[in-house]
Order: C-alpha cells, then structure tokens, then sequence
C-alpha cells in the first residue's frame, strides 16, 4: 500500500523567506510523486511531478522539489516566499501503473506574513 | 479552452434527499475521478473510472455512486444513505497511457452542504 505523510499542517514564513514544505512516502514500488497546489475554494494545480527523469524536479511559481530515495522524502521548496503563494499543498504519490491511481497527504497549509 | 468543468459551485441538500453533482471534461481523457476533501484530512477517492461504461469503488464509496455513460462525463450522486454528506468534491481526469502516469487535472469543485 502507499501513503503520504506531511510532516506541519501549518507553516508560516514571512515574505522572502525560504519555503519548505515536507512529504514523506511509503511505496514498495519506484514512486511517482507529485505536488499539488490549492487556492480557497478551488480546485488542485500541479505545481511538479517526478516521474524518475531526474531527482530535483523544477516546476511552476518558483518552486522545486527532490527525490531522495534513501530518505523516502520529496520536499517541496521555494527560494523565496511571496504573498501569492499562501495555499494548501498537497504531496501525492501514485499507487500503480494502471489508472494514474493517487495517494494524497493530508496537507499543508502555508501562510505568508508580510 | 479545454478543462474540467463543474456544477454547481454550491449545493444545499436536506436530510432523506438525493443530489447529483456533475462534471464534464473536453480534454478528451479516458480516466475520470470523484475525491472527497474534508478539512486536515486531504483528499479521498470516492469513485473512479477507466473507461466508459466501466467504474471502480475507491475508499470511501458507501453513499455514494456513480455513472459513465459518455467519456466526457461522470456525475456523481450522493444519497441519502451517506450519513455526512457535507464536503468539498472534487473531480479530476487524466489520460490514460499504458507505463506513463499522468498527472491528474481537477476541477473547481463543488462544496455540499447539509441543511
């Protein structure tokens, strides 16, 4: 079976500050992870996916993840917090070739203060 | 513009009723899903589908069911036999390539209440 963990359901930075955002996975099988992102009230947005091409994954706004296989881990981070970036995240894993099957963690929403 | 559109954005049901809540995509994808979002708990699968006139229970289907007789639409019902209705549901679709995951597009989502 595969889960996600993410480790703060809360996380506040000020504005310019570093983003860090912490996903962990269980998986028996070579992982697809995926990062998710969600303003209020709406739906969810792909920010990045890693599909085994390449451990640090660069997606949209700013933000990159990497694949650490040996830490089980698929952090999710932004050199520099914005306003615009204040959402819930959610770290996705997927469960098996057929179906793009998803498995979400429980999310985390990041508050940026001016 | 291609996406995954759906309706209502606000539904009100009371107790002992049915309502359906659709979705329709013009992404041409095989694969159409129904999530349940409740606050600090992520999102769970309700139902999805692989292909038309084919649909498989997620994790938490009691309640709940689901049609696919078009590829662009899957509506989904909720009775009166799922007992806490009151949610944000969400429906996504994706492609489906044998050996490829595909990510998967969501809609704006429909938020339930129980009157």
């Amino acid at each position: 079976a595969q889960s996600v963990t993410q480790l703060g359901s809360h996380v506040s930075v000020s504005e310019g500050a570093l983003v860090l955002l912490r996903c962990n996975y269980s998986s028996s099988v070579p992982p697809y992870l995926f990062w998710y992102v969600q303003y209020p009230n709406q739906g969810l947005q792909l920010l990045l996916k890693y599909t085994s091409a390449a451990t640090l994954v660069k997606g949209i706004n700013g933000f990159e993840a990497e694949f650490k296989k040996s830490e089980t881990s698929f952090h999710l981070t932004k050199p520099s917090a914005h306003m615009s970036d204040a959402a819930e995240y959610f770290c996705a894993v997927s469960s098996n070739n057929a179906g793009n099957m998803l498995t979400f963690g429980g999310g985390t929403r990041l508050m940026v203060k001016p | 513009d291609g996406g995954i559109t759906q309706s209502p954005k606000y539904l009100f049901r009371k107790e002992g009723q049915n309502v359906t809540l659709s979705c329709e995509q013009n992404l041409n994808h095989d694969a159409m899903y129904w999530y349940r979002q409740d606050p600090g708990q992520g999102l769970r699968l309700i139902y999805y589908s692989q292909i038309v006139n084919d649909f498989q229970k997620g994790d938490i289907a009691e309640g709940y069911s689901v049609s696919r007789e078009k590829k662009e639409s899957f509506p989904l019902t909720v009775t009166s036999a799922q007992k806490n209705p009151t949610a944000f549901y969400l429906c996504a679709s994706s492609m489906q390539t044998g050996g490829v995951h595909n990510e998967q597009f969501f809609g704006p989502g429909t938020r339930l209440t129980v009157l």
